[in-house]
């Protein structure tokens, strides 16, 4: 069964219009991180919430927001996506860190397409 | 700052030939190693891990021991399948840096039957 399930599994949308990926856990993981994933390259982080604290990496820009309204879900807003945008975004669970590092797990991913 | 360096891809191989992926880190303190496999369209899966030096990570037939003395953590596999063929990113996670993880560029394997 799919621990970490993020919705939809393929999206389009117009240059310029807000989209929002959605991702949801069962695993009661106190941390959850979005990555992006251009072709053929390695994810890049976003930033990652370890509860409910949000932490954004320097370089992701403004026009990419999170939210996070409980354990279970959290959110990628992108209020006006560029072509440039077009990327596997995937989302990703871990424990606590003082509990050990098992790792992450990850999504399934949505495979975004902006037109 | 932390980095793992992976092999270029893509590796083509026939089917039950034997697999090496190298992969060297750059890190400070004893890191956690990680081996993700990312199959077409999809998420990454964590395939094995090794939290201290010496350890042998294995799973799937696939294994990988930290080596401290040479800071690698190269992916082996004796035989490899056709459904074997993916994206192998190696990863490691630094001990001062909670769970946060640093990728490699990834090596896609393909395997020819």
């Amino acid at each position: 069964d799919a621990m970490v399930i993020q919705n939809p599994r393929y999206q389009v949308t117009q240059f310029g219009k807000p989209v929002t990926l959605s991702c949801s856990q069962t695993l009661n993981h106190n941390v959850m991180y979005w990555y992006q994933q251009k072709s053929s390259q390695a994810p890049k982080l976003l930033f990652h919430y370890y509860d409910k604290d949000f932490n954004n990496e320097a370089d992701t820009p403004d026009n990419f927001q999170s939210r996070r309204p409980n354990t279970s879900f959290c959110f990628l807003d992108i209020r006006s996506p560029g072509l440039g945008d077009t990327a596997m975004y995937l989302c990703a669970t871990s424990r606590d860190p003082g509990q050990g590092n098992y790792g992450y797990t990850f999504g399934s991913g949505t495979r975004l397409t902006v037109v | 700052g932390d980095s793992v360096t992976q092999m270029e891809g893509p590796v083509t191989l026939s089917e039950e030939a034997f697999l090496t992926i190298n992969c060297t880190y750059t890190a400070t303190g004893y890191p956690s190693l990680f081996w993700y496999v990312q199959y077409p369209g999809e998420g990454l899966q964590l395939l094995l891990k090794a939290t201290k030096a010496d350890d042998k990570g294995s799973n799937k037939g696939f294994e990988a021991t930290y080596r401290k003395e040479t800071t690698s953590f190269h992916l082996e596999k004796g035989s490899v399948q056709v459904s074997d063929s993916a994206v192998y990113f190696c990863a490691l996670s630094a001990d001062n840096a909670g769970n946060m993880l640093t990728f490699g560029g990834g090596t896609r394997l393909m395997v020819k039957p």
